[in-house]
């Protein structure tokens, strides 16, 4: 089945440590994206990326980090410089040229500052 | 950077009821799409509808993008459309999507 995985499901983080969030899809789309949801909110967006070796800041790229070496994988690094990094993070992928144009979401992973 | 306003932004409603939720966009935007959200997490992309109107079984959706609003439309509520739904739309030559707020959707058996 075609799809994003997002792993872990759940993540716990001690002040001071970088965290990576692993984000893998085969869509085959060239557009992924990360997103932060907190509780009660929309979605805010960190990076993107529209192609291999390239990404772009989203709206609140401070203190993540992320890379594209492969077409399927997005991972996304949160650092020590993220003050509070405990939300809820969606990858997503975008179909531009199919059938079923638009976003498509991983179940995403939860990150709690411990 | 645009705004996105939805309302209202909590619907409580019993099984059977129908709802219309509504999104105003605070500039001209392309690419909008409407999004549920289960009480897992999980988005679903329910409507690419950057014009017109589509249907999808008991789901319309309706946008004006000359009046930069959109409308879904639910029917025959059933409590697993309970969920938070969200419209996001990009402005022209953008490419990342904006997110409105969200409505909470509540369906009561």
């Amino acid at each position: 089945d075609g799809g994003i995985t997002q792993s872990p499901k759940y993540l716990f983080r001690k002040e001071g440590q970088n965290v990576t969030l692993s984000c893998e899809q085969n869509l085959n789309h060239d557009a992924m994206y990360w997103y932060r949801q907190d509780p009660g909110q929309g979605l805010r967006l960190i990076y993107y990326s529209q192609i291999v070796n390239d990404f772009q800041k989203g709206d609140i790229a401070e203190g993540y980090s992320v890379s594209r070496e492969k077409k399927e994988s997005f991972p996304l690094t949160v650092t020590s410089a993220q003050k509070n990094p405990t939300a809820f993070y969606l990858c997503a992928t975008e179909d531009r040229l199919g059938a079923n144009y638009g976003y498509t979401f991983g179940s995403g992973t939860r990150l709690t500052v411990v | 950077g645009i705004q996105v306003e939805q309302s209202p932004p909590d619907l409580i409603l019993q099984e059977g009821a129908n709802s219309t939720l509504r999104c105003n966009f605070s500039d001209s935007v392309n690419n909008l799409q409407w999004f549920h959200q289960n009480p897992w997490g999980q988005l679903i992309n329910l409507f690419y509808i950057p014009s017109g109107t589509k249907q999808n079984g008991r789901l319309s959706a309706t946008t004006v993008a000359t009046e930069r609003y959109s409308l879904l439309y639910i029917s025959s509520s059933q409590t697993t459309d309970s969920g938070v739904y969200f419209c996001a739309g990009s402005i022209q030559g953008a490419q990342k999507l904006v997110f409105g707020q969200g409505t909470r959707l509540t369906i009561n058996p």
